[in-house]
């Protein structure tokens, strides 16, 4: 069963701090995606990126990068220079083949204060 | 375009009450889904469409009941609900299901059953 585990529950930072925000996952597939969403207060799940498991190059996209290593079977995520806006709840998710949806984790609100 | 619509925004309804949620993609996707989200909670998988046909039903009392009329809409129809399925509903659309492609959701209906 795919199963998706994040372990911080909350984080809160100071603007302009970096975090990190981290996710394990557990598939016995060999093919798989994993993505990461972020949903603000509003409710809307806004997707951020989406990596297949044959790809374990880093990204990175302005503030925002994404460290995938398939040896512990993480995908973290850390935004640099963090800002108000960043202020959110992140999942991390995982899609198998076999099945037809996505799985979330639990969750880690993060709320950056100014 | 990479939205999906959902209306109504608010809900509240009695428990005798037969109401339905509304979720519409114009992006030619083949894949929709319902997800239905507690406060804190990670969103939850009821139910995914695969070309207009039901391919995932996760168990789901009997008092939701959705319909796909055809591959751009969505429906959820509501009947004889309980406080417990006050929740946000979120719809959500991909390109197809099981392949790895990221979802979009929308904004979602926040439904409270009095």
């Amino acid at each position: 069963a795919q199963k998706v585990t994040q372990a911080q529950t909350e984080i809160s930072v100071v603007e302009k701090e970096d975090v990190t925000l981290d996710c394990v996952y557990e598939t016995r597939d060999t093919t798989y995606y994993l993505f990461w969403y972020k949903q603000p207060p509003s409710g809307e799940l806004v997707f951020l990126i989406r990596r297949n498991s044959f790809d374990e190059q880093n990204e990175i996209s302005g503030r925002y990068s994404w460290n995938f290593q398939k040896s512990t079977s993480s995908f973290n995520f850390t935004i640099t220079a963090s800002q108000v806006v960043d202020s959110a709840v992140y999942f991390c998710a995982l899609s198998e083949p076999a099945f037809d949806d996505m799985r979330f984790g639990a969750g880690t609100r993060l709320t950056v204060k100014p | 375009d990479t939205e999906v619509t959902q209306t109504p925004k608010h809900l509240v309804m009695g428990m005798t009450n037969k109401k339905s949620l509304k979720c519409e993609q114009h992006m030619g996707h083949r894949a929709m889904y319902w997800y239905k989200q507690k406060a804190k909670k990670p969103p939850e998988l009821m139910f995914v469409y695969s070309y207009e046909k039901l391919s995932i039903n996760e168990s789901v009392p009997s008092r939701f009941s959705p319909e796909c009329p055809n591959s751009s809409l969505l429906n959820l129809h509501l009947h004889a609900l309980q406080p417990e399925d006050s929740a946000l509903y979120l719809c959500a659309s991909s390109q197809a299901a099981g392949v790895g492609t990221e979802a979009f959701f929308g904004q979602g209906t926040r439904l409270t059953v009095v």
